[in-house]
Formats: C-alpha cells, structure tokens, sequence
C-alpha cells in the first residue's frame, strides 16, 4: 500500500518559471513531511520540511504549501535555475515515533532548460 | 562532520555471491536506517535499528538478505547468496531521535549482480 503519492513523474521547466510537485498522503498519523533532492550519484539531500501545524514554509526559492483537510501538500520552486535540475522525492513520517521511520513518493525528475 | 559513509561505492558480483555493505551513521545519531533504490521501485525501506537495536525489518525482502548493527558507529547489510534482481543503489541514512525524521544519507552503492 503506497502512503505517499508523488506528481508528476517528470517535470521540464524553463529557466526563470516555477516548478511545483505535489504530493498526497493517507495517513492522518505522519506529523513531519520533509523534501528530498537527490543529484546523480549521491543520496537524497534534506531541502526543506514542514509540521502540519502551519501551512506553508519558505526558506529561500523553496516553498512548501501544506492542506491538512486535503492531506496534499506540494513544493514551489521559484525562479528555477538550471542547478535545481534533479529528482525531488516528498516524504512523511511519524516524527519522533517509530524513530522517525519515513515514507517516500516515487519521485519527480525535474529538468531546468536555461 | 564527515556525514554518512557508505562503502563500497560500487560493488560487482556474480549470482550466488555473498555481498556485504558497509554504512558508518553520524556520530550521535541514534538511528540507522537502510534503503534500495531502484527505478521499479523507488525508495524501500528494508530495516531500521534504533539504539542498536532492529526496530523493523519488514521491508527485507527475503531471508537471503541480514543487517546487523554491533554497535553505534557501524553496521551492515549482507546479502546471501545474490541474484541479480538484486540489482540496486543501497542507501543508508541516519538520524538523531527527536529530530522528527530528519534523515541524513550516504552516497550509497551501486550493486550489480551479474
């Protein structure tokens, strides 16, 4: 059973726009969902993460926008660079229960044209 | 602070082979996690420890594969004998408990099993 449900698979944005991927969950336990970029050959880096006690969390060009009600919650890049082109992987787990035990979606590949 | 590290980087073996991955987690962290990562697939949990200890191993996908972690600073993930739908990048993360699933990961290793 998938929890955490990723879109879309791939994503092509040109330099300058902005990038969203969207992710949904189905269980009401997860308490933290945290983003991933991952770059060819190394491990998924944490980009940013939100609790589900706010709706939306920015650090910098990246933005988090989280619906409770809906269990959605998405990631904004703003004004895309070419260096952002990489695989984003949403995630979600039940914070300090099960040792932080996370969740991942599939996956977006997202490509920066400059 | 190194991060985690992984090794081998790359391991090549043929089918029936024993295989055996190394992670050494953060200093202080207290929780190790161990991942595959395959196109098919994406990220899969396989087992996590806690203090050492296997918390949940319900993701390894068969007795052919065994994790152990002796003590905080290092543990393995063997697989054997290897076949090769065994395949995969191995990840191995770690984390602080308490710090909501705050993952860390290593480069990882390319396994093929020919």
């Amino acid at each position: 059973q998938q929890q955490v449900k990723q879109s879309p698979q791939s994503l092509i944005v040109q330099k300058g726009g902005i990038s969203i991927i969207n992710c949904a969950y189905e269980n009401t336990a997860f308490d933290y969902f945290p983003w991933y970029q991952q770059f060819p050959g190394k491990g998924p880096a944490l980009l940013i993460a939100i609790r589900p006690d706010v709706s939306e969390k920015k650090e910098g060009r990246f933005t988090i926008s989280f619906n409770k009600s809906a269990k959605q919650f998405s990631l904004h890049i703003m004004d895309s660079q070419p260096g952002d082109s990489a695989t984003y992987f949403c995630a979600a787990s039940m914070g300090n229960t099960n040792a932080g035990k996370s969740t991942f979606g599939d996956g977006t590949t997202l490509t920066v044209k400059p | 602070d190194a991060g985690v590290i992984q090794s081998p980087r790359h391991e090549v073996t043929e089918m029936g082979q024993e295989v055996t991955l190394r992670c050494k987690p953060i200093s202080g962290h207290n929780s190790l996690f161990w991942y595959r990562q395959t196109m098919m697939r994406g990220l899969e949990l396989l087992i996590y420890f806690n203090n050492n200890v296997p918390i949940d191993d319900s993701g390894m996908p068969e007795d052919r594969f065994s994790a152990k972690m002796p003590n905080a600073s290092f543990s393995t993930l063997k697989i054997q004998p290897s076949e090769p739908r065994d395949s995969a990048v191995y990840f191995c993360a770690s984390s602080l408990q308490g710090s909501r699933g705050k993952l860390f990961f290593g480069s990882g290793t390319q396994l093929s099993v020919l």
